[in-house]
């Protein structure tokens, strides 16, 4: 597709659920991230793909999280026994490249997964 | 210290007016600064880059960067009410991994009044 798709675009769960987001990024982009969003807050970094792998994880705010991108391409962000200070908008984002002195030319937001946990 | 520090505002200009919004970090390492435009209930919109000190101009936008001053603004002419969202500053943080992840401020709210 020609922009980052994510999925579903609302997501309602039960405090103690586990949901999994989904992130389908711009073909070619080989640098993958997810940032969770509260209200009237910037982006909040989580974890950062390159490839298959997880470069850095840092954001993760405790191990109930976790992400995979098993092929390089997708990506799933996986909340464990939610709770109701989960809630928030998931964005993620793709581009071309990242680190090793290259340009940085900024990421591709997708429409974002609003999760609330009730 | 937050690592990038934006005045939440709001920040309210007529139209046609030149709207300003300003910008700190803390990183001086950091080498790449965006502005992000995010519409309410939607996702943030990349509208400028900057990397390196000076003006760049797009449009009715001009970016600043004063890496001395650990400074970013962005200036936007000729207001318009289709200007009316949240301003998102973000900067590179080199941190594990090469990932240059973007570290992003509160945002400022404009808003155009007609």
């Amino acid at each position: 597709g020609a922009g980052v798709s994510q999925t579903p675009s609302n997501k309602v769960t039960e405090k103690g659920k586990y949901v999994e987001l989904r992130c389908d990024p711009i073909s070619g982009h080989t640098a993958l991230y997810w940032y969770r969003q509260s209200l009237g807050q910037g982006p909040e970094f989580l974890i950062y793909f390159q490839g298959t792998g997880a470069a850095d994880d840092s954001g993760l705010p405790n191990d109930r999280f976790f992400a995979v991108r098993p092929e390089g391409s997708v990506s799933t962000l996986k909340i464990q026994r939610t709770e109701r200070g989960d809630s928030a908008v998931y964005l993620c984002a793709s581009s071309l490249t990242a680190g090793q002195g290259l340009i940085n030319y900024g990421y591709t937001f997708g429409s974002g997964t609003r999760l609330t946990v009730v | 210290q937050k690592e990038v520090e934006q005045n939440s505002g709001p920040l309210s200009v007529p139209e046609g007016a030149i709207a300003s919004l300003n910008c700190t970090y803390s990183d001086r390492g950091s080498q790449s600064f965006f502005w992000y435009r995010q519409y309410s209930g939607k996702s943030p919109e990349l509208i400028m880059s900057i990397y390196s000190n000076g003006d760049k101009e797009d449009g009715r936008f001009t970016a600043q960067l004063n890496k001395a001053s650990q400074y970013v603004s962005l200036l936007i002419r000729d207001s318009q009410p289709s200007d009316s969202a949240t301003y998102l500053c973000a900067v590179t943080l080199d941190t594990q991994g090469g990932s240059e992840k973007l570290v992003f401020g509160k945002g400022t709210k404009l808003t155009v009044n007609p």
